[in-house]
This record gives structure tokens, sequence and C-alpha cells, in this order.
């Protein structure tokens, strides 16, 4: 168990739907980064969020975006869906940013969205 | 743009054998390179090897870093079927990439 935890653990809904995915990090991790991995593109950054701040961004969808809040946890929000949007979102979290040096990231469980 | 490749993509082995993974990166700017250990969900970080820490050693795991020939291999000795599972190396700071993964197998 690495102390990140994701809610839900698993979401299905329908094509144009809108969901929302919740992450907190490990206690005194200040960084959140969220991935998406799917069997064809395998595990993709899309943003990481430092101290409540929009820290770098990935190839993340302009149909996706994400917040972190005061108290650090994170919330991705998926709107309009489609069908190749199912796959595995985890949550990640580090004490630092990262953006200096090398920096460790924990995974948490993961939320599996399935769109019909 | 940043890139990760591992090799093998899959393999099989018997409980007792020495395994090595292969990750090799091109990447702009070298912060770091982490292994991680995905079985049924959740990437277990494993090791992370920087400039200043090339070489690291957990047990029957370890790992080395050349930054100059831009890979880095994992070993695996005497495995064990607890070790199935598919091997990711990751590269970056913040941002990391990932290469496909080595799906391990190891039989009993």
């Amino acid at each position: 168990d690495s102390g990140v935890t994701q809610t839900p653990k698993h979401l299905i809904t329908a094509t144009g739907q809108r969901v929302t995915l919740r992450c907190s990090p490990r206690s005194g991790d200040l960084s959140v980064y969220w991935y998406q991995q799917s069997l064809d593109q395998g595990l993709q950054f899309l943003i990481q969020y430092y101290n409540g701040e929009e820290r770098a961004k990935g190839n993340i969808l302009e149909r996706f975006s994400a917040q972190q809040f005061p108290d650090l946890h994170s919330e991705l929000n998926l709107s309009s869906l489609e069908l190749g949007d199912s796959a595995l979102y985890f949550c990640a979290s580090s004490v630092h940013s990262g953006t200096s040096g090398g920096n460790e990231q924990f995974f948490g469980p993961g939320t599996r969205l399935t769109v019909l | 743009e940043d890139k990760v490749v591992q090799s093998p993509l899959s393999l099989v082995v018997h409980e007792g054998d020495t395994v090595t993974l292969n990750c090799s990166y091109e990447v702009t700017n070298f912060r770091s390179l982490l292994w991680y250990k995905q079985e049924k969900k959740a990437p277990t970080f494993l090791f992370m090897l920087t400039s200043s820490g090339i070489e690291k050693k957990s047990g029957r795991l370890s790992s080395i870093l050349d930054k100059k020939e831009l890979f880095s291999i994992l070993n695996i000795t005497a495995t064990q079927t607890g070790d199935s599972a598919v091997y990711l190396c990751a590269v970056g700071g913040n941002k990391l990439v990932f290469g496909a993964g080595t799906i391990l197998r190891v039989k009993s």
C-alpha cells in the first residue's frame, strides 16, 4: 500500500457524460500527478499539480481538467466522454516538485473507467 | 521527444533463474530513471537512479545506470513466482516517460 488513495475503484458511464476522479496523496506529499494507462498507449503522463498550482502538462485532452485543493487532494474531471477514454487512471504523489532532480513517485490503486 | 525502450517485451523463466531486464532511453535533460513493478494494478516503486546514485540493490533485486551509454538494467536473482509481473522503466523528473514494460513470468 503506497499511501495514495483513489476513488472510485471502478466507473462505468456512457459516451458524452462527465465524471470526476478523486485522489488523496500520501501524507506530507505536495505533488500530485495524473496518468492514463491504456492497452495501446501504455502509461502516459497527463498533468501535475504542486502545492495547489499546475506545474506540468502532458498529453492531456482539452476535455480533461484537474485541480488540487488546499488540503492537497486532487480531482481529475473528464467530460464529453468517448469510447477511447476507457482506461485505467492513476494518481501518483511525491514530496517534491521534481522539476530540478530525481523524484520518487508513488502510485495509487487507480480508477478503471469504462465508457459504453 | 523523450523515449524509453524496454527489452525483452516478455520472458518466461523457471524459479531460481536469474533475469536481466533492459531499459534504454533518449531524453533531452536527464534527471532520473525509475523502475516499477506492476502486478494487478498500481505500479510499485522499486528503484530510482540518478547521476549521483547509479547503483541500487534491495534483496534479490539490483539495478545499474549507465549514463554514458544511456541504459539501465534490472537484475533479479533466484527468481520466485511472486516476481511475475510487468516491470516498467521510466525517465524524467516530474513528467515521467514510461517504457512499454517487460512481462516476466516465473514458472514453478
